[in-house]
């Protein structure tokens, strides 16, 4: 199993642009998840889904969007980069029961 | 508000020392899982605890979750390098808002240096 992959590792964007961090899982958990991790700061939930369909925001989604077309990918859409937005991205998955999370190895985004 | 508090922040120690970190909370929680996060990776999950009082032993960690199930500890007995790394906690279940177990509250970290 390759766990959660994340693509890209590392972009730089201008104030404006627009891109799409991707998440993929081979595990077949239902729950996958959004972060980002600022220094200093901990994971902050950004939107989160329980199932293929089915999207729901977390704690700071404003200025991105998710889709959820089937179990395996969660893609997370910026639209309109903002520096605000520089920080590193993890997509984490899980199981219901036990809420354990598995983290795809981040992608590091640095607006400009 | 923060609701899970880490403490200590920061963490400089010498190879062999003992040490001990901290994630307190107002709030009670379901579960509680410990993660460690290396540079330039995702964090991996070290260990959940789901009942209070419990105590689990991972080699030279251990972890305990409070008898409230509103604070927990990770020791680390004899450090060694490999021990360095970012320490978090993370609550699931917040039993205050209804929160599920799926979504967890992470607390900031405690970054801790194992020197040679």
């Amino acid at each position: 199993n390759a766990g959660v992959t994340q693509t890209p590792k590392f972009r730089i964007l201008k104030i404006g642009q627009s891109m799409t961090l991707q998440c993929t899982q081979d595990m077949n958990h239902n729950y996958m998840y959004w972060y980002r991790q600022d220094p200093g700061m901990g994971l902050k939930l950004i939107y989160y889904s329980v199932g293929a369909g089915i999207t729901d925001k977390g704690e700071v989604p404003n200025g991105y969007n998710v889709s959820r077309s089937t179990t395996e990918d969660f893609p997370l859409r910026l639209e309109l980069a903002a520096p605000s937005q520089t920080s590193v991205y993890f997509c984490a998955s899980s199981y219901p029961v036990g809420g354990a999370q598995y983290f795809g190895p981040g992608t590091r985004l640095l607006v400009l | 508000t923060q609701l899970l508090e880490q403490s200590p922040q920061f963490l400089s120690i010498q190879e062999g020392e003992n040490l001990t970190v901290y994630c307190n909370s107002s709030s009670v929680f379901s579960s509680l899982q410990w993660y460690r996060q290396e540079p330039g990776e995702g964090p991996v999950l070290l260990v959940t605890v789901v009942t209070g009082g419990e105590v689990k032993k991972l080699k030279r960690l251990t972890f305990q979750f409070g008898d409230a199930r509103k604070d927990s500890s990770l020791h680390i007995t004899a450090a060694q390098p490999g021990d360095t790394g970012l320490y978090l906690c993370a609550g699931g279940g917040q039993s205050d808002s209804g929160g599920s177990n799926y979504k967890l509250t992470f607390g900031k970290g405690t970054l801790l240096t194992v020197n040679p």
